[in-house]
């Protein structure tokens, strides 16, 4: 079935640091992916998507492109700030939209 | 406007307590999902509705768990007789439909004594 696998955290970084979470996803087909980031006490948000292959979803500073040759989205961030500490999830749904959510990395930015 | 909504925010119940908990999706969303999330995981999906309708109720843990939402708006996920396993957050999302971006409330954190 679908999954997705992402890296292990936490990820320890200092303000201005440049951040990769990497995640791979397993579907039929080409699903939609999404980044959602989970803020300490807060429900997940919506942080970027990319609906096909070489789409580039971009917010707040993070990228992720779509790379269907090697399943992956990864996620990243040229220069990190303390407000960038979250937890992150990578996500992909399957045709009745049910999410199917990776583990979660913890970032933790340090000043 | 207005955003998903859940309540309670917080709840503790004793071993074998019925509860209940609610959700306000946004406004003209059609579809409707319950996810579990348990502490230092991501969410795993517990049910799903088009509509009024629930097309997928695969993730329920068990017979104790029980989910409607019956004018296709406002969802009630009900836990019977709580066990000390139920101890987790209960994630709501509502989006325009499959594929579309979910949209999550803040979510109801149940502890079970």
């Amino acid at each position: 079935g679908d999954s997705v696998t992402q890296m292990e955290g936490p990820v320890t970084l200092s303000e201005e640091a440049f951040l990769t979470i990497n995640c791979t996803y397993t579907a039929t087909g080409y699903p939609s992916l999404f980044w959602y980031v989970q803020y300490p006490g807060e429900g997940l948000q919506l942080l970027l998507k990319a609906t096909k292959a070489d789409d580039k979803g971009s917010n707040k500073g993070f990228e992720a492109t779509y790379r269907k040759e090697t399943t992956s989205f990864h996620l990243e961030k040229g220069s990190v700030q303390v407000s960038d500490s979250a937890v992150y999830f990578c996500a992909l749904p399957d045709s009745w939209g049910k999410f199917q959510f990776g583990a979660g990395t913890q970032v933790v930015v340090t000043p | 406007g207005a955003g998903v909504s859940q309540s309670p925010r917080y709840k503790v119940a004793k071993r074998g307590q019925d509860v209940a908990l609610r959700c306000d999706p946004i406004s003209g969303h059609v579809s409707l999902f319950w996810y579990q999330q348990a502490l230092g995981q991501g969410p795993e999906f517990l049910t799903y509705f088009q509509n009024e309708a629930q097309l997928d109720k695969s993730g329920l843990p068990s017979d104790r768990f029980f989910a409607e939402r019956p004018e296709g708006s406002v969802s009630t996920l009900k836990i019977q007789r709580t066990q000390q396993e139920d101890s987790a957050v209960y994630l709501c999302a509502s989006s325009l439909g499959a594929q579309e971006t979910q949209y999550f409330g803040p979510g109801t954190r149940l502890l079970v004594l």
